[in-house]
């Protein structure tokens, strides 16, 4: 069973549209971060999200943790090539140890021009 | 210091032939981890440290798999006897010690081909 569930797991757009990737469990996590990668690199650190309900934007990117700490969104407007790559959710559980980070599997994004 | 390092970037081995890896993290950082990555996948926890103390590691790394930090710097990663089964995206990742915030990160990976 994955701890955090990422869906969709596969998302092809056009540049300019909008969208939405979800990053879920029953768990409850203590902070929970996203990141994006590209082939053949590491996972880049986009953002640590810490408080229920909290909201954080990064350009055209934003980022909710939901109210009981058990799932997070990731909003992309106006997508652009630039965008493209895999988009990982990791989150450390509330009440654990706190050190060990869990990750979905990711979200495979391609904006095509 | 610019990031997390790692060393080699890429790696061809002959199964059965023994692997090293090598990270060296963001100097301020006292944790450090490893993680395995297959394609389709996300990162797999494989071990942690705090320091110089390996504090945990997963049932996926067998006993043919040992990692260290002696000193609490850099770390190894070491495979022996290599399977093509092991044929990964090793990921090194490093963090401070700030309480709630987990901000972990990552290098850029050693991709390990086993033939």
């Amino acid at each position: 069973t994955q701890l955090l569930e990422q869906s969709p797991q596969f998302l092809s757009i056009q540049e300019g549209e909008n969208l939405t990737v979800y990053c879920n469990s029953s768990s409850v996590f203590s902070s929970l971060q996203w990141y994006r990668q590209e082939p053949g690199e590491g996972p880049v650190l986009l953002v640590t999200v810490v408080t229920g309900g909290e909201v954080k934007k990064l350009k055209r990117l934003t980022f909710q943790f939901g109210d009981a700490r058990k799932d997070s969104s990731l909003h992309i407007t106006a997508a652009q090539p630039g965008d493209t790559g895999l988009y990982l959710c990791a989150g450390a559980v509330s009440g654990g140890s706190n050190y060990k980070l869990t990750f979905g599997k990711g979200t495979l994004l391609t904006v095509n021009p | 210091d610019t990031g997390v390092s790692q060393d080699p970037r890429h790696k061809i081995t002959k199964r059965g032939q023994n692997v090293t890896f090598r990270c060296d993290p963001i100097s301020e950082h006292n944790r450090l981890y490893w993680y395995r990555q297959t394609l389709g996948q996300g990162p797999e926890f494989l071990t942690y440290f705090q320091n110089e103390a390996q504090l945990e590691k997963s049932r996926l790394l067998s006993d043919r798999f040992s990692a260290e930090r002696p000193k609490g710097s850099f770390s190894t990663l070491e495979i022996q006897r290599t399977e093509q089964g092991d044929s990964a995206m090793y990921l090194c990742a490093s963090r401070g010690d700030r309480g709630r915030g987990t901000e972990a990160f990552f290098g850029q990976g050693t991709r390990l081909t086993v033939v």
